[in-house]
């Protein structure tokens, strides 16, 4: 079965400085990942996806990821972190076979203090 | 153009009552999920359905959850006899579907959900 290990509850950057966000992942056959943010009170807004190709992905608000396969990993990154990147992020993986479900991870809550 | 959209955006309701939680999908997606947010939990997965295929009903929790997706478009979840611990934010995506050949896998579109309160 897939799963997905975000191991930190709450990462606290300070504005300005570079962010990066955690994730592992378990599948069998090779993964499509993705990243999504979640604003309070708001659905889950889609951040980037990694297919196949390039291992350093870019996406939406500056955001970036990199697939690491030996390290089962697709960590979210950003080199300078806004106020307004405070949210929840959850990293999610499905496979290529079967059926199209995401298994996502607990969530990590990102709080970019001023 | 419209994403998805879920309706109502809160539900309170007394134990034991049946609600349903409807999701109009973007046009054109013909695949449909169901999630459930609890808080502190991550999302978990209910169901799935893609075009006429049978549903993927595997995440539902009991027997007390259903769901339907009536002429390919708009779904409605149905929870009867609310429990407390069915309080959570109910959210709902849409995607398109691309077979093995197609290249690619497409993201999901959420839903801003549907906060479902049992007193």
């Amino acid at each position: 079965a897939q799963s997905v290990a975000q191991p930190e509850d709450q990462v606290n950057v300070a504005e300005g400085n570079p962010l990066t966000v955690k994730c592992t992942y378990s599948v069998s056959g090779n993964p499509y990942l993705f990243w999504y943010v979640q604003y309070p009170n708001r659905g889950l807004q889609f951040l980037l996806k990694y297919i196949t190709g390039d291992n350093l992905v870019k996406g939406s608000y500056g955001f970036e990821a990199e697939f690491n396969k030996s390290q089962t990993s697709f960590h979210l990154k950003k080199p300078s972190a806004l106020v307004s990147d405070s949210a929840l992020y959850f990293c999610a993986v499905r496979t290529i076979y079967g059926n199209n479900r995401l298994a996502f991870g607990k969530g990590n809550q990102v709080v970019v203090i001023p | 153009g419209a994403g998805v959209s879920q309706s109502p955006s809160n539900k309170v309701t007394e134990k034991g009552k049946d609600v349903e939680l409807r999701c109009d999908p973007i046009s054109g997606h013909t695949a449909l999920y169901w999630y459930r947010q609890s808080l502190g939990q991550g999302l978990e997965f209910l169901i799935y359905f893609q075009g006429n295929s049978a549903p993927d009903k595997s995440g539902l929790p009991s027997d007390r959850f259903s769901a339907e997706r009536t002429g390919g478009s708009v779904s409605t979840l149905t929870i009867q006899r609310t429990q407390q611990e069915d309080s959570a934010v109910y959210l709902c995506a849409s995607s398109l579907v691309g077979g093995l050949g197609s290249g690619g896998s497409y993201e999901q579109y959420f839903g801003p959900g549907t906060r479902l309160t049992v007193t």
